[in-house]
Parts: C-alpha cells; sequence; structure tokens
C-alpha cells in the first residue's frame, strides 16, 4: 500500500515570491510520482510526473519537481507565482505496475496574494 | 477529443433514492476508475476497470455498484443514496503507460 503526505494544508504567498510545496510519500513497491492542480470547481490537471530517468521533473506553468529517493520526497516548486496560480494543488504516486490506481495527498491550497 | 466526459454536472438526491453517474472517455483507453473526493481528504479510489467487462473494488466501494458494459464508458451506480455520500465525483482514464486523465466531476449532495 501506498500513503501521500502534503505538509502543509496552506501556503499563502505573495505574487513573484518562489513556492515550494511539500510531499513525502510511503511505499513498498516502486511507483510513479505526480502533481495535480484544480483550480475552483474544475476538475484534476495534470502539472507534471515523475516515471524515470532524470530526478528534476518540469512541468507546465513553469512548474518543477524533484525526485528524493532516498527522503521520500516530491516537492514542487516555482520560482515566481502569478495570482493565476492560486488553487489547490495534490500530490499523487502509483505502483508502477498492476491498476496503478492513484494515491492522493490530502491537497495545499495556494494563495497567492497581490 | 472530447477526453472525459461525465453527466450529471451536479445532482441532489433524498435518502433512499437511486441514480447512476455517467462517464464516457474517447481516447480509447482501457483503463478507467472513479473516485471521491471530500474535504481535507484528497481523492479516494472506489472503484476500477482494466477493460470492457472487468471490475474491481478500491478503497471505499461499500453503497456503490459500476458498471463497464463497453470500452468507453464506466458507470457508477449509488442505488440507495446515504448523507455520508455527498461528495464530488471523479471519473478518470488512463492509457497503458501514463497518467490518468480526468473528467470534470459531478457534484453530488444526498439530504
Amino acid at each position: 500500500a501506498q500513503s501521500v503526505t502534503q505538509l502543509d494544508s496552506q501556503v499563502p504567498v505573495f505574487e513573484e515570491a518562489p513556492v515550494e510545496l511539500r510531499c513525502n510519500y510511503s511505499s513498498s513497491v516502486s511507483v510513479y510520482l505526480f502533481w495535480y492542480v484544480q483550480y475552483p470547481n474544475q476538475g484534476l490537471q495534470l502539472l507534471l510526473k515523475y516515471l524515470s530517468g532524470s530526478t528534476l521533473v518540469k512541468g507546465i506553468n513553469g512548474f518543477e519537481a524533484e525526485f528524493n529517493k532516498s527522503q521520500t520526497s516530491f516537492h514542487l516548486r516555482k520560482p515566481s507565482v502569478h495570482i493565476s496560480d492560486t488553487a489547490e494543488y495534490f500530490c499523487a504516486v502509483s505502483p508502477d505496475t498492476g491498476r496503478r490506481a492513484l494515491t492522493f495527498g490530502s491537497g495545499t491550497r495556494l494563495q497567492v496574494q497581490p | 477529443n472530447a477526453g472525459v466526459t461525465q453527466t450529471p454536472k451536479f445532482q441532489v438526491l433524498k435518502t433512499g433514492q437511486s441514480m447512476t453517474l455517467q462517464c464516457a472517455q474517447d481516447m480509447n483507453h482501457n483503463s478507467m476508475y472513479w473516485y471521491r473526493q471530500d474535504p481535507g481528504m484528497g481523492l479516494r479510489l472506489i472503484y476500477y476497470s482494466a477493460s470492457e467487462g472487468t471490475t474491481d473494488k478500491g478503497e471505499v466501494p461499500n453503497g456503490y455498484n459500476v458498471s463497464r458494459l463497453n470500452k468507453r464508458e464506466f458507470s457508477l451506480r449509488l442505488e440507495s443514496a446515504a448523507p455520508s455520500q455527498t461528495s464530488v465525483y471523479f471519473c478518470a482514464s488512463r492509457p497503458a503507460y501514463n497518467e490518468q486523465f480526468f473528467g470534470p466531476g459531478t457534484r453530488l449532495t444526498v439530504l
């Protein structure tokens, strides 16, 4: 079984400041890692994913994340946020075999202030 | 491509009523999923389907049934709705070696 912990439920930040949203996971098997974003009253959109290869992953909208296997972390970063980045962000993992269902963290609400 | 579509977008039920949430995908994916999203809990898997005619229980299957009659469609049925089933329901599909694609969700309230 897998579990995902998002350490911050809310992260307030000023526009153009850098941000890091933290994610730690546990799993007894190899996993794929994902970050999804959810804007108000909308579905989930994939920001980025780690399947294999380089541990630094670049996604859409200027976001990137680094997979750290020894620390079982997959933190999301952006060097300069915009008001439009205000949303809920979910970290998720899935086993790399079998039905590959996603296990989600509880989410981090990013609030970008002018 | 419409991607993953869900109907209805909103629904209000009374306790004990039944309803079916519809999901369809036009991406020719084999795997499909139903999740529910509750405040502060992220999304949890209700049911999974690897292909037409096959389904498998997820983390929270009690009170739900599913049907995968063809490759495109995966429906979720509530036989006797309860207030604890008030939630936002998301359907997703996945190609062989990639991430899941989500529908826009159905917001269900059970009174």
